[in-house]
């Protein structure tokens, strides 16, 4: 089993519309984590860091939970710019700054 | 962005040849990561450093060396590439942790090599 876990998708939605995505991990060690977005053939790009208590970023909301070891991501009122490659990533305690990342989970907004 | 650059952005080279990629930084960041990108793998740590002179494998690091002599530089040698190493390289930097609370990683715009 991999230690991060990610529906690849695609997800296609309309623009405007609401959209989640899951993200399991195996290792209840695990400390801290984010949310990366990459675009076809470029470097990720930190979307939000995700805390314990759950944060919203304008349209973007993350939510942790520790006892069903998942994260998500939502995404209200989505744009076409909004199309991309979403990407779970965990730290885990005591594993130096070394991050794990999910494959992503591929989000087409469509008109 | 966070000042990474990568160099070359793209190289094709033949199998048995020696390949060294470049990443420079002018964050100071103490940490420094090489990752390979295949389809179906997701981004996969090769070798990461914690300082100058420092550093550790990654979980693929077989065929790989770094070597970090100055803050700003973390090169990532292919002593004799082969085909299967024919992937997008990152590079990526952190700081060091604030308290408890890892600090994410910033990448660079990515290395695009073949091994033919």
């Amino acid at each position: 089993r991999k230690e991060v876990e990610q529906d690849p998708g695609p997800f296609n939605v309309p623009e405007g519309a609401t959209v989640a995505f899951n993200c399991t991990y195996s290792n209840s060690a695990s400390q801290s984590f984010f949310w990366y977005r990459q675009d076809c053939r470029k470097e990720p790009k930190l979307l939000m860091s995700v805390y314990s208590s759950g944060n919203e970023d304008g349209r973007f909301t993350a939510q942790l939970n520790r006892a069903s070891q998942y994260i998500s991501l939502l995404i209200r009122d989505s744009k076409l710019s909004d199309s991309a490659t979403y990407l779970c990533v965990v730290i885990r305690h005591g594993g130096g700054n070394k991050l794990t990342f999910g494959t992503g989970t591929q989000l087409k907004v469509e008109l | 962005d966070a000042g990474i650059t990568q160099s070359p952005r793209h190289k094709v080279t033949e199998t048995g040849t020696p390949v060294t990629l470049r990443c420079h930084q002018t964050e100071n960041h103490r940490y420094m990561y090489w990752y390979r990108q295949d389809p179906g793998h997701g981004l996969r740590l090769i070798h990461y450093s914690y300082g100058v002179k420092d550093t550790d494998k990654g979980e693929v690091s077989d065929g790989y060396s770094v070597s970090r002599s100055k803050t700003e530089d973390f090169l990532l040698t292919l002593e004799s590439a082969t085909s299967s190493q024919t992937s997008v390289y990152f590079c990526a930097i952190s700081e060091s942790k604030i308290g408890q609370a890892y600090q994410p990683q910033h990448f660079g715009d990515g290395t695009r090599l073949s091994i033919l």
